[in-house]
C-alpha cells in the first residue's frame, strides 16, 4: 500500500515552452501533497505543499506564478513549470501521505530537461 | 529555521565492511526519518523514530535515536553493493518535511 506515481518519468522540452507533471495516491487519498526539487548531487528541497480544494502553499523564494500548482482531487496534484528555461532542469519529486500520519511516500521522481 | 547536518558527506567502503552515518539536528525532531534515495529515483522510508533513546533494526541496519531527540545516526553491517545510495535524514515537523543533505554511500564489490 500507500504507492505514490509520477508521470511523465523524464521530460525534454524547449525553453519557453510549459511542462505539466503529475502526482497521483494509487492506494489512498491525500489531502496534502508535496513538491521537492532536487539538483545534480544535492538534497530534496520542498517547493510546496499542495492543498485539495484550495491554493498551494509555496516556499521561500519559489515563484508562484512560475510552479502552478493545482490539486484537483484527493489523489491528483500537478506541477506545472511555465515558460521553462535551462536552470529549471531538475529532478522534482512529490510525496503524500495516507492520513494524519507524519510518514510521506514519495513518487519516483520526474528528470525534467530544458533546452 | 531547523538544520539537519549530515556526515559524513560522501563515503566509499568495500563490501563486507561496517559503517555509520550520522545526522545532527539544530533543535529538537518532532519524528526523524531516515531514507534510502538511489539515482533516478524517489526517495525510500527505512525507518521513523520518535522516542529519545530508541533503537530500531531493519536487516543490517541499525537506527539510533539520541536521548535528547537532537541527533541519531545509521549503522550498516557487512555492507553490500545493494546499499549503494543516498541516505539521507529528514524530520516532519508535524507537517512539512526538512531534509539533510544527505550522505552518498558506494559499496564497492
Amino acid at each position: 500500500g500507500a504507492v505514490v506515481s509520477q508521470h511523465p518519468s523524464w521530460v525534454i522540452c524547449k525553453s519557453g515552452t510549459s511542462v505539466k507533471i503529475e502526482c497521483r495516491s494509487l492506494d489512498f487519498q491525500a489531502t496534502t501533497m508535496f513538491w521537492y526539487r532536487q539538483f545534480p548531487k544535492q538534497s530534496l528541497m520542498l517547493m510546496a505543499t499542495s492543498n485539495e480544494g484550495s491554493k498551494a502553499t509555496y516556499e521561500q523564494g519559489v515563484e508562484k506564478d512560475k510552479f502552478l500548482i493545482n490539486h484537483a482531487s484527493l489523489t491528483l496534484s500537478t506541477l506545472t513549470v511555465t515558460s521553462a528555461h535551462p536552470e529549471d532542469s531538475s529532478f522534482y519529486i512529490c510525496s503524500a501521505g495516507p492520513g494524519l500520519s507524519y510518514e510521506q511516500y514519495f513518487g519516483p521522481g520526474t528528470r525534467l530537461t530544458v533546452t | 529555521t531547523q538544520l539537519l547536518e549530515q556526515s559524513p558527506q560522501f563515503l566509499s567502503i568495500q563490501e563486507g565492511e561496517n559503517l555509520t552515518v550520522y545526522c545532527n539536528s539544530s533543535s529538537v525532531f518532532s519524528s526523524l526519518q531516515w531514507y534510502r534515495q538511489e539515482p533516478g529515483e524517489g526517495p525510500v522510508l527505512l525507518v521513523t523514530v520518535v522516542t529519545g533513546g530508541e533503537v530500531k533494526k531493519l536487516k543490517r541496519l541499525t537506527f539510533q535515536f539520541g536521548d535528547a531527540r537532537k541527533d541519531s545516526s545509521l549503522h550498516i553491517t557487512a555492507a553490500q553493493p545493494g546499499d549503494t545510495g543516498l541516505y539521507l535524514c529528514a524530520d516532519t515537523g508535524g507537517f512539512k518535511t526538512i531534509f539533510g543533505a544527505g550522505t552518498r554511500l558506494f559499496v564497492k564489490a
